[in-house]
């Protein structure tokens, strides 16, 4: 069973801070990665995608991508209070399936 | 953009109901996925379909079926509703040329059903 590993939370930073939200997985195999942003009560979002060793940077946000450790972690620079959400990291494995398996979520909080 | 729409934002069946829940998207995607999502649970995947007329179960089938009669439209159907179907659906679709590595899956907006 493939599967996708997060601190459940609640993860709370202050405004202004880093908020840096992990991830593991455990196929060997796993080629690109996502990750979600869900607002309570809303549906899944995607905001960043990586598929290399390495960062990926797209404004505030940035992936960071280690597949011989299998982590992929997403770093919110400058968190603002409407960053609080819950982060669902996604994974999905090169040949056959498309299928994302998904982690449960880490809830992240920024307190004004 | 492509646009998942899923025919009810809120929904209240009775037990023992047949359901409906329909998903649609515009932008000719081969694959549509239908999960529910609870708290502590995650999302978990019900079925999937990677073509019309195909289908295939997912991690927690019992108690659902589909259709997928054309390409832009998947039904998920509750056979006879139970409480413990109160959940959240999502419905998701993607692209099969390099699609879902690239772009992930897009999501419906969700569809919140509560069976008493």
């Amino acid at each position: 069973q493939k599967e996708v590993e997060q601190n459940s939370g609640p993860l709370s930073v202050p405004e202004g801070a880093i908020a840096s939200l992990n991830c593991t997985y455990s196929d060997r195999v796993s080629q690109s990665f996502f990750w979600y942003r869900q607002y309570s009560g809303k549906s899944p979002e995607l905001i960043m995608s990586i598929y290399s060793n390495g960062d990926k940077e797209d404004g505030r946000f940035t992936a960071q991508l280690n597949k011989a450790s299998q982590y992929v972690s997403l770093l919110i620079r400058d968190s603002q209070p409407s960053d609080s959400a819950t982060y669902l990291c996604a994974v999905i494995s090169q040949g056959g399936s498309e299928k994302l398996v998904f982690g449960k979520g880490t809830k992240l909080t920024v307190n004004p | 953009d492509v646009k998942v729409t899923q025919s009810s934002r809120y929904l209240v069946k009775r037990t023992g109901e047949k359901v409906f829940l329909e998903c649609v998207q515009d932008m000719d995607h081969e694959n549509m996925f239908w999960y529910r999502q609870d708290p502590g649970l995650g999302l978990r995947l019900i079925y999937f379909s990677y073509d019309v007329k195909m289908k295939e179960k997912g991690d927690i089938p019992e108690g659902y079926s589909v259709s997928r009669e054309k390409k832009e439209r998947f039904s998920l159907i509750l056979e006879s509703a139970s409480t413990n179907q109160t959940s959240m659906y999502l419905c998701a679709s993607s692209s099969s040329a390099q699609g879902p590595r690239v772009y992930g899956y897009t999501f419906g907006s969700g569809t919140r059903l509560t069976v008493v």
